[in-house]
C-alpha cells in the first residue's frame, strides 16, 4: 500500500528565514506524481507545488522548491523568505490510480508556523 | 474560474441521521473527487466521479455515497451517521487531463 509520512508535526521559523518540511512516501510504482497543499484556517486546500517522478529536475514556483529523491522516495518541501502568509498546514501527497479514478493520498501534515 | 463551492459550510446533525453536502464545480471539471479529513489528520479519498458515474472508491462503506450532475455539481450522501463520520468533507474536482485538483472549503460535520 502507498503511504506517505510527515516526520515533522510542527515547525516554527522567523519570517524571511528558509524552511524545509520533510515527506518520505512508499510505493512500487515507476510513474506517478507528489504534490505540497497548503491549507490555512480557511479550510481550503491549496497547491503549492507539483513534481512528475519522471522528471529529474526539482519543480520550483516562486520561494517554493521541491528536492525530490526518487531513488530515497523522499519529497521536501523548501520555502525561502518565508512570510506571515506562509503559515498554515503543509500537506504532502502522492497521486495514484485506483480502479481508474485518481486518488490523493495525503501524508499527516506538517503545521507551519511563521513568526514576525 | 468562479472555485470549487461547498454548502453547508457548518452542519450538526444526530447519530442515525441521514445527511447530504453539495459542491458546485468550476465550468469544465468532469471530474470531482470526495475527501474526509478528520480532525488533526489527512484527507482520505472517498471516492470520484467522472461524467456522472462513480470510478474509484476508498475504503468507506456503502452508506458513503453520491451523485454527480451535468450541471458540475455533485453531492455526497451518508446514512445511518455514526459520532467517527464528524470531519470535515472536501470536494475536489478538475478537468480531463490535468493533475492539479482545485479544492473547496469544505463542509464540517459534526455528529453528535
Amino acid at each position: 500500500a502507498q503511504t506517505v509520512t510527515q516526520s515533522q508535526p510542527e515547525m516554527s521559523v522567523q519570517e524571511a528565514e528558509t524552511v524545509t518540511l520533510s515527506c518520505t512516501y512508499d510505493t512500487s510504482e515507476n510513474n506517478y506524481y507528489l504534490f505540497w497543499y497548503k491549507q490555512p484556517p480557511s479550510r481550503q486546500m491549496i497547491l503549492v507545488i507539483r513534481q512528475e517522478a519522471y522528471k529529474q529536475q526539482n519543480a520550483t514556483e516562486n520561494r517554493f522548491s521541491v528536492n525530490f529523491q526518487k531513488a530515497a522516495k523522499s519529497f521536501s518541501l523548501k520555502i525561502s523568505d518565508s512570510q506571515l502568509g506562509d503559515t498554515a498546514m503543509y500537506f504532502c501527497a502522492f497521486m495514484k490510480l485506483i480502479q481508474g479514478a485518481q486518488k490523493l493520498v495525503f501524508g499527516q501534515g506538517t503545521r507551519l508556523t511563521i513568526n514576525p | 474560474e468562479t472555485g470549487v463551492t461547498q454548502s453547508p459550510t457548518h452542519l450538526i446533525k444526530t447519530r442515525g441521521q441521514q445527511v447530504t453536502l453539495r459542491c458546485s464545480s468550476q465550468s469544465g471539471h468532469n471530474t470531482v473527487s470526495w475527501y474526509q479529513q478528520a480532525l488533526g489528520q489527512g484527507p482520505q479519498f472517498i471516492f470520484q466521479y467522472y461524467r456522472e458515474e462513480e470510478n474509484g472508491r476508498g475504503n468507506f462503506p456503502p452508506r458513503f455515497s453520491g451523485l454527480q450532475f451535468p450541471n458540475y455539481s455533485s453531492e455526497l450522501n451518508v446514512n445511518a451517521l455514526e459520532l467517527d463520520d464528524s470531519a470535515l468533507y472536501l470536494c475536489a474536482s478538475r478537468t480531463g487531463g490535468r493533475y492539479g485538483y482545485t479544492f473547496g472549503s469544505g463542509t464540517r460535520l459534526t455528529v453528535v
